[in-house]
């Protein structure tokens, strides 16, 4: 079964601060990784995906991600917050072999002080 | 349009009542979703469409819930005998093919009184 941990229900950095949003999952088989956003009264953007190749993923509005197996860890980064990047953000995994859904994280908000 | 649609956008429903929600799927995605969205549960799987089939319902919380689509299409998600416990928003997402990226819906939040 997969499963996916988000540490922290909630993070405040400053702007311009780096931004750091931890996911740990697990899985049985090679899983493709997702970080979701949920700005506020919107639906689910994909920010970034893991499938396979290069484990450094770069995504939308400045955010990547870095598959580490040996961890399984996809944690996601961003060098410089900014205020528009207030919102939820969902870690999640799917099996490619079945595909049929995806396990979320529980989500993180994350809050911009000026 | 563009995107996965969804209807209501709110829906508010006394205990007991039954509730349809819908889904359009963006046009030609073969493959169709739906999720829950509850404060305390986070987002949830319910059920996942391939063309008309659903080879997976195993998130579907118990036999009140039920889901069909037609035509490869439209999909509806209905709850029969509503209890407060159904209130969340009910996310619907959408994808060209099974394993690839999904696309969501905005959502129909759904309050049982």
């Amino acid at each position: 079964a997969q499963s996916v941990t988000q540490l922290g229900s909630h993070v405040s950095v400053s702007e311009g601060a780096l931004v750091l949003l931890r996911c740990n999952y697990s899985s049985s088989v090679p899983p493709y990784l997702f970080w979701y956003v949920q700005y506020p009264n919107q639906g689910l953007q994909l920010l970034l995906k893991y499938t396979t190749g290069a484990t450094l993923v770069k995504g939308i509005n400045g955010f990547e991600a870095e598959f580490k197996k040996s961890e399984t860890s996809f944690h996601l980064t961003k060098p410089s917050a900014h205020m528009s990047d207030a919102a939820e953000y969902f870690c999640a995994v799917s099996e490619f072999s079945s595909a049929s859904k995806i396990i979320f994280g529980s989500g993180t908000r994350l809050s911009i002080r000026p | 349009g563009a995107g996965v649609s969804q209807s209501p956008s709110n829906k508010v429903t006394e205990k007991g009542k039954d509730v349809e929600l819908r889904c359009d799927p963006i046009s030609g995605h073969t493959a169709l979703y739906w999720y829950r969205q509850s404060l305390g549960q986070g987002l949830e799987f319910l059920i996942y469409f391939q063309g008309n089939s659903a080879p997976d319902k195993s998130g579907l919380p118990s036999d009140r819930f039920s889901a069909e689509r037609t035509g490869g299409s439209v999909s509806t998600l209905t709850i029969q005998r509503t209890q407060q416990e159904d209130s969340a928003v009910y996310l619907c997402a959408s994808s060209i093919s099974q394993g690839n990226e999904q696309f969501f819906g905005p959502g129909t939040r759904l309050t049982v009184l």
